[in-house]
């Protein structure tokens, strides 16, 4: 059964560092998303990405974070200059457009911890 | 905010069946109900949807109330690994995508 891979399982990086989490969506997929839980909370929606530009995005994912889809295949999130608040589950998630397929599925994510 | 309700947690002996409810009492008409689980920290898990008929698929059920103000999530048969985290969500229309918003969710327990 196809799914959401990403990659690093874990990141460690010290503050003011840039990182990249990487995620591959299921491969018939056009929408893409970001997710991030930090520990003990909720998980919380960063964005959207659809036919190469941002859909939607919160207000969380301010101007340190950027998405992209660089190839066919890989969607990133990456963040700039990250802060000790940015520790947290990072869940990439992709579907299909149309009817039942509509559902969203996640990536077992990515944890990021800033030092 | 989450436009759903629902118990923070539950306990359920192995081998009987988990009844998880929720409250969605603001649902508009074109909007799913979604049923995910989280196990530890890892990524949700899709469980099942519907709009307003009941559904069943191989790892749950889901009923939904007529007025669609409530629905509640079956899992026949819990074994020790259904032991989660289980977030009902109202998936809407918004701003041109259709992006989840999680609630707190149930923790559901099962016991030996």
């Amino acid at each position: 059964e196809p799914e959401v891979t990403q990659t690093p399982s874990h990141q460690v990086t010290q503050m003011g560092q840039e990182v990249i989490l990487r995620c591959v969506p299921i491969s018939n997929h056009l929408y893409f998303y970001w997710y991030r839980q930090i520990l003990g909370q909720k998980v919380e929606f960063l964005v959207s990405f659809y036919n190469n530009e941002i859909s939607e995005k919160s207000e969380i994912f301010d101007d340190q974070f950027s998405v992209e889809r660089p190839d066919g295949s890989n969607f990133t999130l990456k963040i700039r200059s990250t802060k000790l608040e940015d520790s947290a589950m990072y869940f990439c998630a992709s579907r299909n457009p149309s009817g039942r397929q509509e559902t969203q599925y996640f990536g077992p994510g990515t944890r990021l911890l800033v030092l | 905010d989450a436009k759903t309700t629902q118990p923070p947690s539950m306990d359920c002996a192995e081998g009987r069946a988990a009844n998880l409810p929720c409250n969605h009492s603001t649902i508009s008409g074109n909007e799913y109900v979604y049923w995910y689980r989280q196990i530890h920290s890892q990524g949700p898990q899709y469980i099942i949807h519907g709009l307003k008929n009941n559904e069943t698929n191989e790892m749950a059920s889901l009923i939904i109330t007529e007025d669609r103000k409530s629905s509640t999530l079956i899992l026949p048969h819990a074994t020790l690994r259904d032991t989660a985290v289980y977030y009902c969500i109202v998936r809407g229309f918004t701003s041109g995508t259709y992006k989840y918003i999680f609630g707190t969710g149930t923790r559901l327990k099962v016991l030996a």
